[in-house]
């Protein structure tokens, strides 16, 4: 089983909203990704997270703030954000092998939409 | 640090033909390199993938090739079905990192 999880499918928010994104894996990954992908372009990668510790961060602006509670679940939380933050928000995860990453298995993704 | 070009971005094939989509990467230090089919609506979905010590890899219709000396690989699909439209990515990722690189995709479009 290759699956991971995203909640909500799609999300509508204000930009003086706060909420959150969230995504599951039970594959025994100890790598997970958030990546943002506009319209007609490849994902962005923002965060990733090994062994429940975030370990890069592609200058991301704070308005998005990630969480890795355990190691199957990972959170975003949106606060403030502006109405080009409109995407297709995606997780993924991979194995980790002696500390390096695998392949890596995305969720279907979150359609966030600022208004 | 890495860049991976892909061509061609549109890509249009009669049901049963062959469809071919190239990637080429900048540094030579990638390793693995995974191709991603999205449909509509969907995150992208992992097809097949080859490491740098391998050529040449396929599975059922699909096959990827990989040429490290010129930095390229190629994804090679036999006998389309309209089911195969769809964007495909390649990307590359460059030793251990934990980062992929992307390429910036291409629309494969069968019709009947």
């Amino acid at each position: 089983d290759t699956e991971v999880t995203q909640t909500p499918k799609h999300l509508v928010m204000g930009m003086t909203n706060k909420k959150s994104l969230k995504c599951e894996q039970h594959m025994g990954h100890r790598a997970m990704y958030w990546y943002k992908q506009k319209a007609k372009k490849p994902p962005e990668l923002m965060f990733v997270y090994s062994y429940e510790k975030l370990s890069i961060n592609e200058s991301v602006p704070s308005r998005f703030s990630p969480e890795c509670p355990n190691s199957s679940l990972l959170n975003l939380h949106l606060h403030a954000l502006q109405p080009e933050d409109s995407a297709l928000y995606l997780c993924a995860s991979s194995h980790l092998t002696s500390g390096n990453a695998d392949t890596q298995y995305f969720g279907p993704g979150t359609r966030l939409t600022v208004l | 640090g890495e860049n991976v070009e892909q061509h061609p971005s549109t890509l249009s094939v009669q049901e049963g033909d062959s469809a071919v989509i190239k990637c080429t990467y900048s540094d030579s230090a990638s390793n693995y390199f995974p191709w991603y089919k999205q449909e509509l609506g969907k995150g992208p979905q992992l097809i097949i993938d080859i490491r740098s010590n391998v050529g040449e890899k396929k599975d059922q219709r699909i096959a990827v090739t990989l040429n490290k000396t010129a930095k390229h690989f190629s994804l090679h699909i036999t006998e389309t079905q309209p089911e195969d439209s769809a964007v495909y990515f390649c990307a590359a990722r460059t030793g251990t990192a934990s980062k992929l690189t992307f390429g910036t995709g291409t629309r494969l479009q069968v019709t009947l």
